[in-house]
């Protein structure tokens, strides 16, 4: 089973400013990582999917990059309406694995 | 447009059974997988079933094999996870989910006496 170690937990940014969040998987996974956000009372959204692709309809604002083992998922110019949780997903392996999450706050 | 309803889950005691449904609509739902993933109220996010296209193959983690039973009928586009011996870990929010990409929004379960 591939273990997901996301970073930070938490996270409190400045409107405007760069987010970064990043995963690191316990094996090699290509470029098969996800990222999500999620609203409080909502499901997860997908916004980023393997290969580092955006999903149609997310902002140009949301970006990922990263292969192998080390991931980054970047949010360029915070927006308050991007506050949610973050998770990231690996999709190479059974059993899909999900990091822990991030919680980004307005600082 | 994608469309995936969960319904089922309630209050149960520990060692009992609950059988979830999932209604899929908008998408020709036999050419998917399909998957159960559960978001415990520590917001811990599992995949705890997995099904494809046809029925043929399933997954299940350690956590729930040998307990929890997924199913799908693609003449009524409709996903099923049976839960039996449940236990009090096994509480959580239960979302149906097109191979990773469409989530429903979820229903409850809770285990407790």
């Amino acid at each position: 089973e591939t273990t997901v170690t996301q970073s930070p937990a938490s996270l409190s940014m400045a409107i405007g400013e760069k987010v970064t969040i990043r995963c690191i998987t316990s094996t090699d996974i290509d470029d098969d990582m996800n990222w999500y956000q999620q609203k409080p009372g909502e499901p997860p959204k997908l916004l980023i999917s393997e290969g580092n692709t955006l999903r149609p309809g997310v902002p140009s604002r949301f970006s990922s990059s990263g292969y192998g083992t080390d991931f980054v998922f970047t949010i360029e110019n915070m927006l308050s309406e991007d506050v949610a949780d973050y998770y990231c997903l690996q999709s190479d392996n059974l059993p899909l694995t999900f990091g822990g999450g991030t919680k980004l706050e307005i600082k | 447009e994608v469309q995936l309803v969960e319904s089922g889950g309630g209050l149960v005691q520990p060692g009992g059974s609950l059988k979830l449904s999932c209604a899929a609509s908008g998408f020709t739902f036999s050419s998917y997988g399909m998957s159960w993933v559960r978001q415990t109220p520590d917001k811990r996010l599992e995949l705890v079933a997995t099904i494809n296209s046809n029925g043929g193959s399933t997954y299940y983690p350690d956590s729930v094999k040998g307990r929890f039973t997924i199913s799908r009928d693609n003449a009524k586009n409709t996903l099923y996870l049976q839960m039996s011996s449940l236990k009090s870990e096994d509480t959580a929010m239960y979302y149906c989910a097109r191979d990773h990409s469409y989530w429903g929004q979820g229903t409850l379960v809770t285990v407790s006496a």
